[in-house]
């Protein structure tokens, strides 16, 4: 079974422009939650969807949105980005009914310049 | 946002040497789970624990889930090179209703010197 995908692995953008990331979860799993990483703040949860409905929102600005299709692959859109922004974006899918367990794929690292 | 207590924040070690790790919380959870990640990498799953008292090993790598439910260690027998990385807990808070986000620790950065 395939696992978890990302696209782009990398992108480079500038101060003001908007982002937008894919992931494809495993095939079978309904909910995919999102992450930021940066170094020494370990992993931030952006927020989490199943089933096209967005269950649970970390505390992160109203600039970081997401969305997921009836085939659950999600996409997060981060608008006017900022320095801070730069950060390894980790996207993890999971069954909804086991308890807790998530698997991640390898991530899209943005550098904001 | 809340965040599990993990310890050591590094460590650097000889290859053969055990390892041992912990991740507290004031907080009781119904799960715990154990991530390493690799450098440019996502977070692998090597254990998950479902039950207080709960032992599991998997290889070398061997996780507890604490009695009080509110903390978890793994033990890494006789490093090896491979194990260099980071290593997260992350744990599910009961009684946490319909907001069943994990919790994450911040991380144990393992060197292991060969």
């Amino acid at each position: 079974k395939a696992g978890v995908t990302q696209t782009p692995r990398y992108l480079i953008k500038t101060r003001g422009q908007q982002v937008t990331l894919s992931c494809s979860p495993i095939s079978g799993h309904r909910s995919v939650s999102w992450y930021q990483q940066t170094p020494g703040q370990g992993l931030q949860f952006l927020f989490e969807y199943f089933s096209e409905t967005q269950r649970n929102k970390g505390n992160f600005p109203g600039r970081f949105s997401g969305r997921q299709f009836s085939n659950s692959r999600s996409e997060m859109n981060v608008s006017t980005l900022e320095l801070g922004d730069s950060a390894l974006y980790l996207c993890a899918s999971s069954y909804r009914t086991t308890r807790g367990e998530q698997f991640f794929g390898p991530g899209t690292r943005l550098t904001v310049l | 946002g809340q965040q599990l207590n993990q310890s050591p924040q590094s460590m650097f070690i000889q290859e053969g040497e055990d390892v041992s790790m912990n991740c507290t919380s004031s907080s009781i959870f119904n799960t715990w789970l154990w991530y390493k990640q690799d450098p440019g990498e996502g977070p692998v799953l090597l254990i998950a624990l479902y039950k207080a008292g709960e032992l599991t090993s998997n290889g070398r790598l061997t996780a507890q889930f604490g009695i009080t439910r509110k903390d978890s260690f793994l033990n890494i027998s006789a490093s090896i090179p491979s194990d260099v990385g980071i290593y997260f807990c992350a744990g599910q808070l009961a009684n946490a209703g319909n907001n069943r986000k994990l919790i994450w620790g911040l991380g144990t950065s393992l060197a292991v010197n060969p």
